[in-house]
């Protein structure tokens, strides 16, 4: 248990929608990055955020945003989805902003039908 | 922008015996770090073992091993005494030391399946 907690671990929505994914990082852990696995793409890194601002962005679309809030835990949040949206969306955290080592959650698993 | 490649996309190994994972990666940074994780069945991502570019001492945790190369911009993972739990697909990963106004994420590979011949 790497003490990254994702939920929900599963999750079946229509095309158009909107979902709420969360993130509980580890004891202590300020930074939070998300990172979605997907068959075509592989894992691609999305977004991090450090003691609740936005730190570096990677390849995430305009459809999907995130924030990290005063307890720490983040929610990324995914509309208007479409088929391809279907992942693996992946937290990590870390304690620093610039350390070496995240350790990442379990993953919910996203089916757009 | 840097990128890891991971040129096997699945080996296969007999229990017991030692077996290498290839990985190498393109990036003009002198300062980073990598990382092979192991994602088992269960989808959980583990940290395997990491390796600091300044570090010219090849990381080493039990079982696992590192060749690190940097010249060649080379990083393969060895394990040896391979078990039944080894089996699961191996991702090598980039991340840069520099702060550019914050971290980057990890840059990962597309992979290798390993599979552990009983």
């Amino acid at each position: 248990d790497s003490g990254v907690t994702q939920t929900p671990k599963h999750l079946i929505t229509a095309t158009g929608q909107r979902v709420t994914l969360r993130c509980s990082p580890r004891s202590g852990d300020l930074s939070v990055y998300w990172y979605q696995q997907s068959l075509d793409q592989g894992l691609q890194f999305l977004i991090q955020y450090y003691n609740g601002e936005e730190r570096a962005k990677g390849n995430i679309l305009e459809r999907f945003s995130a924030q990290q809030f005063p307890d720490l835990h983040s929610e990324l949040n995914l509309s208007s989805l479409e088929l391809g949206d279907s992942a693996l969306y992946f937290c990590a955290s870390s304690f620093g902003q610039g350390v070496s080592e995240a350790f990442f959650g379990q993953g919910t698993r996203l089916t757009v039908v | 922008a840097q990128t890891v490649t991971q040129s096997q996309p699945e080996m296969s190994v007999q229990e017991a015996e030692t077996v290498t994972l290839s990985c190498t990666y393109d990036t003009s940074e002198s300062d980073y770090y990598l990382f092979w994780y192991k994602q088992p069945p269960s989808r959980q991502m583990i940290l395997v073992i990491r390796q600091e570019a300044y570090k010219q001492q090849n990381a080493t945790e039990n079982r696992f091993s590192v060749n690190f190369q940097k010249a060649a911009k080379s990083f393969s993972l060895k394990i040896s005494d391979s078990q039944l739990g080894d089996a699961a697909m191996y991702f090598c990963a980039y991340r840069s030391a520099k702060l550019r106004g914050g971290a980057d994420g990890l840059t990962f590979g597309k992979g290798t399946h390993l599979i552990i011949q009983p």
